[in-house]
């Protein structure tokens, strides 16, 4: 079955450090989504991409928070400093297989997350 | 910021029973999404509702959309102990001008259904 791979699944870390999050979407989906998971807030929408280009990324802390997509099967979210409040479950989601450019009409896949701890 | 507030935010049932969870907003979307999740997993799709007044099932799943596409239902029968899970729904905003669609969540029934 295709799915949304990430890496990695636990991550703990101290603060101040540099903390990369990677994505593989499922091949042929051209939307990808970044979000953040707390018991608090829920499900944030943190950043997201479509054929590779950021559509929306107001939803992160731009100083920093950076999420790029250096080419179709890879989605990078990074944290530089890493913060304790950073600390959640991070999802990447990925969508649409080009046919239509509404939302509303694409079926997302989650992966299964990135548990950050940051100590 | 549009935002989905779900109800009841906790529910324990035991196996059998019927109940129905809801997903209310004072925006408008042009659709939404049920997702159900299990712990160490990410949201897996259930449906999404489109037009208002829509409804769709799902085996022993009901979605309802509002006949204003501001709000939800999830109706589940005779629930299982499989059914246990956080249900969430997330409607997509419509673009604005100059923006672009979202996809917001609420923060979810954690439901647990009891052998």
């Amino acid at each position: 079955d295709a799915r949304v791979t990430q890496t990695p699944r636990h991550k703990v870390t101290e603060m101040g450090q540099e903390v990369t999050m990677r994505c593989q979407p499922i091949l042929g989906h051209n939307t990808v989504f970044w979000y953040r998971q707390t018991m608090m807030q829920g499900l944030e929408l943190l950043a997201y991409f479509r054929n590779r280009a950021p559509l929306d990324d107001s939803g992160m802390p731009k100083d920093r928070f950076s999420a790029e997509m250096p080419d179709a099967t890879l989605a990078t979210l990074k944290i530089q400093p890493s913060e304790p409040r950073d600390s959640a479950v991070y999802f990447c989601a990925s969508g649409g297989s080009g046919k239509t450019l509404l939302l509303s009409q694409e079926k997302l896949f989650f992966g299964s997350g990135t548990q950050l701890s940051v100590l | 910021t549009q935002l989905l507030e779900q109800s009841p935010q906790f529910l324990s049932i035991q196996e059998g029973e019927n109940l129905t969870v809801y997903c209310n907003s004072s925006s408008v979307f042009s659709s939404l999404q049920w997702y159900r999740q299990e712990p160490g997993e990410g949201p897996v799709l259930l449906v999404t509702v489109v037009t208002g007044g829509e409804v769709k099932k799902l085996k022993r799943l009901t979605f309802q959309f509002g006949d204003a596409r501001k709000d939800s239902s999830l109706h589940i029968t005779a629930a299982q102990p499989g059914d246990t899970g956080l249900y969430l729904c997330a409607g997509v905003s419509p673009r604005t001008q100059g923006g672009s669609e979202k996809l917001v969540f609420g923060k979810g029934t954690k439901l647990t259904v009891n052998p």
